[in-house]
């Protein structure tokens, strides 16, 4: 079974309006993170956010934000307002203490952003 | 720059060459990963290193992947005999283990095309 989920292959949408990529994870660890990455197209992974399993509060990082949702295994990410150079494939990503910390990634959801 | 570098960015090669991979990881992180990515798929995990230790090897580390951290800081990956399924980007990340800060930060990726 896979143990994190990004249903969301690809989505497309208009320069300025908002949208959330999802991401639902299965983890029986009491103690786990979870991961937002982002891969422009020149193929670099870059850190966006991590989020320890003890800490549900929500963050916002200017157009970003992301919501943690024990109750339903879900890190859903938010863009508000999109851009063009938010364009991008997006990854969500699982460490656990029982898998040593390895990361378990998503499949990643491509975000396309037309001017 | 004191992030993740990785050398070369892109490699050419005829299959049956040989092929090494530079990753030099940011100062003072003591584990090193390698990732596999084939296009439209999330990160593969090759293996890691805690220092000049090699603690552990995917199973998609077939005996042609060699991998090597001699002195703990920059590492190495060769690919001997290379093979048409191959060609992919090679992905090196860093972490500084021990600390409550489990990121991963990676390089820019070697983009491997085996003709």
């Amino acid at each position: 079974a896979q143990k994190v989920t990004q249903a969301q292959t690809e989505i497309s949408v208009v320069e300025k309006e908002d949208v959330t990529l999802d991401c639902v994870y299965e983890t029986r660890d009491t103690t786990y993170y979870l991961f937002w990455y982002k891969q422009p197209p020149s193929g670099e992974l870059v850190f966006l956010i991590r989020r320890n399993s003890f800490d549900e509060q929500n963050e916002i990082s200017g157009r970003y934000s992301w919501n943690f949702q024990k109750s339903t295994s879900s890190f859903n990410f938010t863009i508000t307002a999109s851009q063009v150079v938010d364009s991008a494939v997006y990854f969500c990503a699982l460490s656990e203490v029982s898998s040593n910390y390895q990361l378990i990634w998503g499949a990643g959801t491509k975000l396309i952003i037309k001017p | 720059d004191t992030g993740v570098s990785q050398n070369p960015r892109h490699k050419i090669t005829k299959r049956g060459q040989n092929v090494t991979f530079r990753c030099d990881p940011i100062s003072e992180h003591n584990r090193l990963y390698w990732y596999r990515q084939t296009l439209g798929q999330g990160p593969e995990f090759l293996t890691y290193f805690q220092n000049e230790a090699q603690l552990e090897k995917s199973r998609l580390l077939s005996d042609r992947f060699s991998a090597e951290r001699p002195k703990g800081s920059f590492s190495t990956l060769e690919i001997q005999r290379t093979e048409q399924g191959d060609s992919a980007m090679y992905l090196c990340a860093s972490r500084l283990a021990g600390r409550s800060t489990d990121t991963q930060y990676f390089g820019p990726g070697t983009r491997l095309t085996v003709l």
